[in-house]
């Protein structure tokens, strides 16, 4: 069974860093696009960032281009997103998810980052 | 980018009603087009991608429908655990985006 786990969300000040992490299980991990979606509590899904199977293409919203960054390892079936430079408007759910082809058919469970000082 | 339109934003129907969602996208995504269901407190499920093709483990009930810049979601007769939220995505043109969801409530 598919299986992808977040972690690394949390409270940080805003121009502070988190690092999250997907732990991925149950498929052929390096075969995949991997993409980060993200929620503000209770309002609508944002796509933020999306890799290649091998990492050699990387896709960023605006918003966050030039602080985020996809990361994955396939020899640790493991997906990143490193954030620097958080703002407010980063607080979101930020979900995992496995991407054949651009749309989403596995989710993690997503894990909170919440930017207030 | 791509703006995806959904209407209406609530639909307030009773169990076994048919539930008719709308997407409209602000240019031609072709088929492009998926659709999720997002229940309180969970992360979205895939239901439709490429506008009418079931994902694995959806039951019948759901379809879906369009092409160019008109696409619907369609629950035949609602179940009681249908009641969620449902956005539509296209994946014609980055940036991928969602439209704003309807919430399915019972009436």
């Amino acid at each position: 069974e598919v299986q992808l786990v977040e972690s690394g969300g949390g409270l940080v000040q805003p121009g502070g860093s988190l690092r999250l992490s997907c732990a991925a299980s149950g498929f052929a991990f390096s075969r995949f696009w991997m993409t980060w979606v993200r929620q503000v509590p209770g309002k609508g899904l944002e796509w933020v960032a999306s890799i290649k199977q091998d990492a050699s293409e990387r896709y960023y919203v605006d918003s966050v281009k030039g602080r985020f960054t996809i990361s994955k390892d396939n020899t640790r079936n493991s997906l990143y997103l490193q954030m620097n430079s958080l703002r407010a408007e980063d607080t979101a759910i930020y979900y995992c998810t496995r991407d054949p082809v651009r749309r989403y058919d596995w989710w993690g469970q997503g894990t909170l980052v919440t930017v207030s000082s | 980018e791509i703006v995806m339109t959904q209407s209406p934003a609530i639909l307030s129907l009773p169990p076994g009603a048919r539930a008719t969602l709308s997407c409209r996208a602000s240019l031609s995504v072709t088929d492009y087009v998926a659709w999720y269901q997002q229940k309180p407190g969970q992360a979205p499920r895939l239901l439709i991608y490429d506008a009418s093709n079931r994902a694995t483990g959806i039951p019948a009930r759901f379809s879906g429908s369009g092409s160019g810049t008109d696409f619907t979601l369609t629950i035949s007769s609602l179940e009681p655990e249908d009641f969620a939220v449902y956005y539509c995505q296209q994946r014609s043109t980055w940036p991928p985006t969602f439209g704003g969801g309807t919430k399915v409530e019972v009436k």
